[in-house]
């Protein structure tokens, strides 16, 4: 059964330091998004991105974050400078639909500490 | 502002035992809720609900959504130690596509 997978599973940072979040979405799929899981807390949705651009960001995603499509396969999250509070579980996900409602299939995540 | 709330939030039962996990929703303009199944990592699909009165069922795991009261149920009949796990719910709008997810509910199936 195809999946979302996503590297690397744990990545240790220096505040201030960017990082690179990958991830390889179900290949058919069209819709990608990014969500984070703090430590005993909710799953918190970042961004959505359909056709090559955002289509949807929460408060959290600002400047400090980005998303690329560099190829047709991979799926990046960016965090230019990282801070302390940026640690956390990123999962990436998948949707063969995006308005139209389909389910989002969800990567094992990264789980990225800062230090 | 978008809420969902789930309860429990924790849950211990014996091996057989019949559960009922509650989500309840505050969402504009809303469209689908979604249940999830979170072990060690990723969150698994389980179900996707759109209308109302309409159960959706695999195995021992069946749903249904009550449109009218804004809230959801998970039963889980027979329960196995395998069973054990984080069941998170999360509501989507029509006008967009991010989640929104509760707390979830950590259930303990113990033999």
């Amino acid at each position: 059964e195809p999946e979302v997978t996503q590297t690397p599973s744990h990545q240790v940072t220096q505040m201030g330091q960017e990082v690179i979040l990958r991830c390889v979405p179900i290949s058919n799929h069209l819709y990608f998004y990014w969500y984070r899981q703090i430590l005993g807390q909710k799953v918190e949705f970042l961004v959505s991105f359909y056709n090559n651009e955002i289509s949807e960001k929460s408060e959290i995603f600002d400047d400090q974050f980005s998303v690329e499509r560099p190829d047709g396969s991979n799926f990046t999250l960016k965090i230019r400078s990282t801070k302390l509070e940026d640690s956390a579980m990123y999962f990436c996900a998948s949707s063969p639909f995006g308005l139209a409602g389909g389910a989002q299939y969800f990567g094992p995540g990264t789980r990225l500490t800062v230090l | 502002e978008d809420k969902v709330v789930q309860s429990p939030l924790s849950l211990v039962v014996h091996e057989g035992d019949t559960v009922t996990l509650n989500c309840s929703y505050e969402v504009t303009n809303f469209r689908s809720l979604l249940w999830y199944k979170q072990e060690k990592k990723a969150p698994t699909f389980l179900f996707m609900l759109t209308s109302s009165g309409i159960e959706k069922k695999s195995g021992r795991l069946s749903s249904i959504l009550d449109k009218k009261e804004l809230f959801s149920i998970l039963n889980i009949t027979a329960t196995q130690t395998g069973d054990s796990a984080i069941y998170l719910c999360a509501a989507v709008e029509t006008s967009g596509s991010r989640l929104t997810f509760g707390e979830g509910t950590q259930l303990t199936v113990n033999p």
